[in-house]
């Protein structure tokens, strides 16, 4: 049982750069989410997808796209690069049922620094 | 106001001792809640949801507070493991309702360290 992966772990790159980060799930949760975590701010909300070709944005949308052309995939992109998007990127997954918000499963993490 | 308020701790409690923290919601409308931890380092895992009637598992204890917008969580004979940072996580109340998500807010999180 996979679960929720994301590629790579880490990664360094520098201002300007685009930057993909990889989610991939394999319980074909509906929902995919991405977050940010930064001290003082806990985990906010960038994008999110309840299935595939249909997306929005979260709290924190600002220098990221996203796509979902496969349920199991929901890759976040960073156009290019700035140093305040340095952070630790979450993916996330749930089955979203009628009239509930659901629990969310969380991949492992990447750790992105922008110099 | 922030949407969901804890505080950040640290709390240092010995192995053994019964803890116990708080987290306030501001969003009435909000409908499902859970406790998350996180371990350093590591990934958000649920802990537990907490329902209305209060519930329990093992060493844990969730109740909800509507009317006072607050969460609880109690933990006792405390291990050494149980060292994390909790996340007290509130539905959004369709902040994201666009896309039909609740969309869940996560509070910035208790920090816990159990002394042996």
């Amino acid at each position: 049982d996979a679960g929720i992966t994301q590629s790579p772990r880490y990664k360094i790159t520098e201002t300007g750069r685009q930057v993909t980060l990889m989610c991939h799930q394999t319980w074909s949760h509906s929902y995919m989410f991405w977050y940010r975590q930064d001290l003082g701010h806990g985990l906010r909300l960038i994008y999110y997808s309840a299935a595939a070709d249909i997306t929005d944005k979260g709290e924190v949308p600002d220098g990221y796209v996203v796509s979902r052309s496969k349920t199991e995939n929901f890759p976040l992109t960073l156009e290019s690069a700035t140093r305040s998007q340095t952070s630790v990127y979450f993916c996330a997954s749930s089955e979203f049922r009628t009239g509930s918000a659901d629990t969310q499963y969380f991949g492992p993490g990447t750790r992105l620094t922008v110099l | 106001r922030k949407e969901v308020e804890q505080d950040p701790g640290p709390f240092n409690v010995p192995e053994g001792a019964t803890v116990a923290f708080n987290c306030t919601y501001s969003n009435s409308a909000s409908q499902s809640f859970f406790w998350y931890r996180q371990d350093c380092r590591k990934e958000p895992k649920l802990l537990m949801s907490v329902y209305s009637s209060g519930n329990e598992d093992g060493r844990f204890t969730a109740q909800l507070n509507r009317a006072s917008q607050y969460i609880s969580l109690l933990i006792r004979d405390s291990k050494l493991s149980d060292s994390a940072t909790y996340l007290c996580v509130v539905n959004g109340g369709g902040r994201y309702s666009g896309g039909g998500a609740d969309g869940l807010t996560f509070g910035k999180g208790t920090h816990l360290i159990i002394q042996p």
